[in-house]
């Protein structure tokens, strides 16, 4: 079993719509949670990071973990064309050693 | 721009042969990470140094090292390249404090023929 699930996609969307992201980890030790997005042939950036669980919004970016469930999520309000990219979670638990997810291609269509 | 620098960006070779990718971290960040990203594996953590000790590793070949220099840039070394060692490889670099955030190069793409 791999530490970190992700749904590959592809996902296209209206503008305007909500993106609903997800992953799936197997390790209850992992304490930060990340997600990043990578534009084509560019390195990954950035976009939130959660420690733990709870939300944690960012303008029109939410993110959420429910450790419970080992679920992680990224919410995209009002998409916007720029906004298509892959999108990969990322998961630690001693800033050592990270999992990322293989990555959901995100398409947004004017 | 992320600060972090990689080089080269491309690099074309063979099989069997030994290549030397070059990353400079961001101005003082400790932490140095490499990736390979390939398409059916996604993005896979090799290797952590951090202020020239190794850290952390992953899922590195013997094949494969690395080092961290004294001032903090590092190489990832490739030998006996196989095809399947074609991907992109990323160098990443993170704060003392704040290891989690991690800030990505624009990567080396490697090609072996």
């Amino acid at each position: 079993q791999k530490e970190v699930e992700q749904d590959p996609g592809p996902l296209s969307v209206p503008e305007g719509a909500i993106v609903s992201l997800n992953c799936t980890y197997s390790n209850s030790a992992f304490q930060y949670f990340m997600w990043y997005r990578q534009y084509s042939r560019k390195g990954p950036e950035l976009l939130m990071y959660t420690y733990s669980s709870g939300n944690k919004e960012d303008g029109r970016f939410t993110a959420q973990v429910d450790k419970s469930s080992k679920y992680i999520s990224l919410f995209i309000r009002d998409s916007q064309p720029s906004d298509s990219a892959t999108y990969l979670c990322a998961t630690t638990n001693t800033g050592n050693q990270f999992y990322f997810g293989t990555g959901t291609s995100l398409t947004v269509i004017p | 721009d992320s600060g972090v620098t990689q080089t080269p960006k491309h690099l074309i070779t063979a099989t069997g042969q030994r290549v030397t990718l070059r990353c400079s971290p961001r101005s003082g960040d400790l932490s140095v990470y490499w990736y390979q990203q390939s398409l059916d594996q996604g993005l896979q953590f090799l290797i952590q140094y951090y202020n020239g000790e190794e850290r952390a590793k992953g899922n590195i070949l013997e094949r494969f090292s690395a080092q961290q220099f004294p001032d903090l840039h590092s190489e990832l070394n490739l030998s006996s390249l196989e095809l399947g060692d074609s991907a992109l490889y990323f160098c990443a670099s993170s704060e003392k404090g704040l290891l989690f955030e991690q800030f990505f190069g624009p990567g080396t793409r490697l090609t072996v023929l």
